[in-house]
């Protein structure tokens, strides 16, 4: 059963270009967050996502920053225009449910985005 | 807002030592509080989960504590090996009943051979 799949593992973007990162969820699991790491910071919620749901994006700048977990297929966090500030390690987690008491959450190795 | 803060920063030990790495969290209105190990390059780990009504849960030579009423958890880690040289991250629910997770910004742990 593999894990939480993520890619690419290092993108390099360019000031103004888009990044689309891609997230495959644990076999069963239905439900995807999408986490980002700056530097020397703790990660940070952005957004929560259930199959063909944004289920809560509060955290999520509300300008370039897009997201979507479609029917078939993996989840997508969009990053248009990339500023260097978006440079980050960005993570996706999973579980079967909604994270509540018992479950615990995993996570994928991580995008780390690089903005020139 | 919930706020958690790991001490100590960054930690060095000679291997086969105890260690105690440390997590405070401001809002105790939690239902769980997960211990996390965050190889460089690599994801997140969940070492232990320990729900609001426990005190503790024991995995292997890793022991983690919860005081809700306090504020705090601690990870215990016995006979220190090279192989736990890592960064260990503490998190738990941003608010109550809330499935978003605030983080520490971790404890990064050498172990030296």
């Amino acid at each position: 059963n593999a894990g939480v799949m993520q890619n690419p593992r290092h993108l390099v973007r360019r000031r103004g270009q888009e990044a689309r990162l891609r997230c495959s969820p644990m076999k069963g699991h239905s439900h995807v967050y999408w986490y980002r790491q700056l530097p020397e910071e703790g990660l940070k919620f952005m957004v929560y996502l259930q199959k063909e749901n944004i289920i809560d994006e509060s955290g999520m700048p509300k300008e370039r920053f897009s997201a979507e977990f479609p029917k078939e297929g993996p989840s997508i966090l969009r990053i248009q225009q990339v500023v260097r500030g978006d440079s980050a390690a960005y993570f996706c987690a999973s579980s079967p449910s909604r994270q509540t008491t018992n479950e615990k959450l995993f996570f994928g190795s991580g995008t780390q985005l690089s903005v020139l | 807002k919930q706020e958690v803060t790991q001490i100590p920063a960054a930690l060095s030990v000679p291997e086969g030592e105890n260690l105690v790495l440390n997590c405070s969290f401001t809002d105790s209105a939690i239902y769980n509080l997960q211990w996390f190990r965050q190889d460089p390059g690599k994801g997140l780990t969940s070492l232990l989960l320990i729900q609001s009504s426990q005190r503790e849960q024991t995995s292997g030579r890793l022991n983690a504590s919860l005081d809700k009423s306090s504020g705090r958890s601690t990870l215990y880690i016995a006979a220190s090996q090279p192989g736990d040289s890592a960064t260990y991250l503490c998190a738990v629910p941003s608010g109550a009943g809330s499935y978003q997770l605030t983080f520490g910004k971790g404890t990064k742990l050498s172990v030296i051979p």
